[in-house]
Formats: C-alpha cells, sequence, structure tokens
C-alpha cells in the first residue's frame, strides 16, 4: 500500500519569498503524484500532477515540483509567495486504478 | 476530465438521523470514491464504489455506518446512518480517470 508523509504541518514564510514544501512517499509500485490546495472554506484544487516523462512538473499559480524516485520525494515550490497563497496543500500518491492516498496536509501561511 | 455534481453541499441533522449523498458524473467511470474531511484534517478514504457489486470499505469504516451504492456507471450515494456529533465532517465523491482524478464540491455535514 502506498503513503504519504508530509514533513510540516505549518510553514509561515514572508511574502515574495520563495517556499518548499516537502512530500515524501512510500510504495512498492510506480506511483502518480499529486499536489492540491485548499483555500479556506472551500474544495480541493489541482496544483499539478506527476504521472509520468519529465520529472519538473509545472502546474498553476506559479508552482512547481520535482519527482525524485531514488529520494522518494514530491516537494512542492514556488520562488515567490503571494498573501493569497494562503491555503492548505496536500500531496497525494495513487498507483494505477487504485484511488488517491493523501498527507496530513501543510498550512502555508504568508505573512506581509 | 469528468465533471461532478454532488448534492447537498451542506446540511444540518440531528443525532440519530441519517444523510444521503448523491454523485452524479458527466460521463461513464469505471473508479468511483468517497472521503471524509474531518475539521482540520486531511482526506480519508471511505469506501471504493463498485458498480454491481458490493464497495469496498477501508479499515475504520463499515458498511452499517456507510451503505454506498452505485446503480450504474455515471451515479453513486452515500448515506451516513445513525448520526453523532462525530460524524460532523465534509464528505466527497471522486473520480478516477487515466488524466487524473476529479472530486466532488463536497457536502458539509453537521451533527447537532
Amino acid at each position: 500500500a502506498q503513503s504519504v508523509t508530509q514533513l510540516d504541518s505549518q510553514v509561515p514564510v514572508f511574502e515574495e519569498a520563495p517556499v518548499e514544501l516537502r512530500c515524501n512517499y512510500s510504495s512498492s509500485v510506480s506511483v502518480y503524484l499529486f499536489w492540491y490546495v485548499q483555500y479556506p472554506n472551500q474544495g480541493l484544487q489541482l496544483l499539478l500532477k506527476y504521472l509520468s516523462g519529465s520529472t519538473l512538473v509545472k502546474g498553476i499559480n506559479g508552482f512547481e515540483a520535482e519527482f525524485n524516485k531514488s529520494q522518494t520525494s514530491f516537494h512542492l515550490r514556488k520562488p515567490s509567495v503571494h498573501i493569497s497563497d494562503t491555503a492548505e496543500y496536500f500531496c497525494a500518491v495513487s498507483t494505477r486504478n487504485t484511488p488517491l492516498v493523501f498527507g496530513k496536509g501543510t498550512r502555508l501561511s504568508v505573512i506581509a | 476530465s469528468a465533471v461532478i455534481s454532488q448534492k447537498p453541499s451542506r446540511d444540518i441533522c440531528q443525532r440519530g438521523t441519517s444523510l444521503t449523498i448523491q454523485c452524479q458524473v458527466d460521463s461513464q467511470v469505471t473508479m468511483m470514491f468517497w472521503y471524509r474531511q474531518q475539521p482540520g484534517q486531511s482526506l480519508t478514504l471511505i469506501a471504493t464504489a463498485n458498480q454491481g457489486s458490493e464497495a469496498t470499505y477501508e479499515s475504520g469504516f463499515v458498511i452499517d455506518k456507510f451503505p454506498i451504492s452505485r446503480p450504474n456507471l455515471t451515479f453513486s450515494t452515500l448515506t451516513v446512518s445513525n448520526l453523532s456529533p462525530e460524524d460532523s465532517s465534509i464528505y466527497l465523491c471522486s473520480v478516477g480517470q487515466q488524466v487524473g482524478y476529479t472530486f466532488g464540491s463536497g457536502t458539509r455535514l453537521t451533527v447537532v
């Protein structure tokens, strides 16, 4: 079975600073990896996904993530954050024809 | 990708009663899943809804409490029965396709 570990439950960062949200996964087979964002009192929105191909994945709102198979990681990065990026971020993993398994989430707080 | 209509969007229910949540998909999908998101928590998989057969439940979730129907490839219901305040959560349906996963907008349940 797959599992996901999000190493940081909360990440405070100043506006216009870079940010990295860490995600590690565990699986014995090839995986698909996802990052979702959830703004306060709203539903889930897909930021980006890795299914195959290039290990550097670009998503919406200036976010990107890099799939590192040797380190079993899929860290999310943004070079310059905005106040509007304050939200909960979830990393998730699946394999072929299986449901998504979510990490516990990282609360990103952007400080003016 | 598929579009999901989930109803109701929110409800307030008395303890001891039941709530049935519906998800309608605009295309036929094989994989359909139900998740729970408790306040301040991540998403936890309740079950996989199988068309024409009994749902497959995750550890900690039982059919008597969370009966699921999946009469065809575009529709599913989740019932949360014998409600208690601990059932207050957001419930989401999701479908899996080759391009990724889509989520319903969620049902916010409050049990009083």
